[in-house]
């Protein structure tokens, strides 16, 4: 079935660290991939997405390219700032007649924290 | 636009007792769903609907009730509340869900329901 794995937490960064956060997911035809992040007490704000193979998704300075045939959406960010600690959520939508409309696949999520 | 806003913030009750979380939309989504979130497990889909009237289940719906009977609201009742739905829940909303998994889907600020 369809289901998505990201890298296991917690990860802590020094403000203006490289950041890459895995993500890899398994799902039969074509499905969207996105990025959540929730932060401390809020719910979760769409942070980018691609729908098709090959097409980079970026906001906020973060992007993550739709990468089919490593099945991978992986997270980076060039120099994180302390306003960017988070959990950051992988996600799927897949699009094939046997999945649940609309029905959201989720990862486990990763919190993350940036020192000053 | 409000948005997705969701009503209580935070909730306690003992095993048993019954109540409703509300879910309400200003954007006229076709598309409304309510997933809970638990530690270490990303968020799974409770019930989920299309339309107006049209409700179905997603992967953990045991316990919990819907109903639509309007375009805005979408709210989940638990019947007889157990200690294993203590969580925090989200209510989320896009425009269609007949779009092959594309589009994006808008998340409320969440319950937490502690049930002792």
């Amino acid at each position: 079935g369809d289901s998505v794995t990201q890298m296991e937490g917690p990860v802590t960064l020094s403000e203006e660290a490289f950041l890459t956060i895995n993500c890899t997911y398994t799902a039969t035809g074509y499905p969207s991939l996105f990025w959540y992040v929730q932060y401390p007490g809020e719910g979760l704000q769409l942070l980018l997405k691609a729908t098709k193979a090959d097409d980079k998704g970026s906001n906020k300075g973060f992007e993550a390219t739709y990468r089919k045939e490593t099945t991978s959406f992986h997270l980076e960010k060039g120099s994180v700032q302390v306003s960017d600690s988070a959990v950051y959520f992988c996600a799927l939508s897949a699009s094939d007649r046997g999945s649940t409309l609309g029905r959201l696949y989720f990862g486990r999520g990763t919190q993350l924290t940036v020192w000053p | 636009n409000a948005g997705v806003t969701q009503t209580p913030k935070f909730q306690v009750l003992k095993t048993g007792q019954s109540m409703t979380l509300q879910c309400a939309q200003d954007m006229n989504h076709e598309y409304m769903s309510w997933y809970r979130q638990d530690p270490g497990m990303g968020l799974r889909l409770i019930h989920y609907s299309v339309g107006a009237g049209i409700t179905d289940q997603g992967e953990v719906p045991n316990g919990y009730n819907v109903s639509r009977s309007t375009t805005e609201d979408f709210p989940l009742r638990l019947l007889s509340a157990a200690p294993s739905q203590t969580s925090v829940y989200f209510c989320a909303s896009s425009y269609s869900p007949f779009t092959g998994g594309q589009e994006t889907q808008y998340f409320g600020p969440g319950t937490r329901l502690l049930v002792l």
